[in-house]
């Protein structure tokens, strides 16, 4: 089955600077590559996603990039806010076969942003 | 307002007893997921159902039941079977089978056993 890893599990940025939190997975077939958004207590909200047509897609400050034959992917995370402190998840999915449809997560990343 | 509601927000439960954890949702999706969540381990799938009447096992389904007799609801048991039941519990839904869509997730119950 899939398999994603996420990097780093914690980080620390001062308000303003970038944040950037990198995937990798190990399916070729994996095609749909959401991330996601979980403040305390709730439960993860979608903020931005890619599917593997494309190898960039951007929305305001947020910004995904995927390189398929590398098989990785990232989120980046300009003019960081305190509001932007959050726990996200990368994740993945394929189209086909066994557990399509399915999305695999990453283990999340903890980003701090110091005012 | 649209949207997946889980309850309790809390739960508590003795050692032995089996609990349910609703999950209901008015956005007429197909499909509906039961993850776990512990600290440092991300997300996993415990059962999802992909239209009513039929569900599967994700990949710690262990100690755990599911039923979907109607589209907008897909209940969590934790029986007493599941050896460390503390946790939690995230049900999410998307759109229809066989579309790489957003999935929409509850605000998550959290489980204590006591």
């Amino acid at each position: 089955g899939e398999n994603v890893e996420q990097h780093p599990s914690t980080l620390s940025v001062q308000e303003g600077d970038s944040a950037v939190i990198k995937c990798t997975y190990s399916d070729s077939a994996s095609n749909y590559f959401p991330w996601y958004k979980q403040e305390l207590g709730k439960g993860p909200q979608l903020i931005i996603d890619i599917r593997s047509n494309v190898g960039e897609k951007k929305d305001q400050r947020i910004a995904v990039t995927l390189n398929k034959t590398a098989k990785h992917f990232s989120l980046h995370i300009t003019e960081t806010q305190p509001e932007d402190s959050a726990v996200y998840f990368c994740a993945a999915s394929q189209s086909s076969g066994a557990g399509s449809y399915q999305l695999t997560f990453g283990k999340g990343t903890k980003l701090s942003v110091i005012p | 307002d649209g949207g997946i509601t889980q309850s309790p927000k809390y739960l508590f439960r003795k050692e032995g007893q089996n609990v349910t954890l609703s999950c209901e949702q008015n956005l007429n999706h197909d499909a509906m997921y039961w993850y776990r969540q512990d600290p440092g381990q991300g997300l996993r799938l415990i059962y999802y159902s992909q239209i009513v009447n039929d569900f599967q096992k994700g990949d710690i389904a262990e100690g755990y039941s599911v039923s979907r007799e109607k589209k907008e609801s897909f209940p969590l048991t934790v029986t007493s079977a599941q050896k460390n039941p503390t946790a939690f519990y995230l049900c999410a839904s998307s759109i229809a089978q066989g579309a790489n869509t957003e999935a929409f997730f509850g605000q998550g119950t959290r489980l204590t056993v006591v």
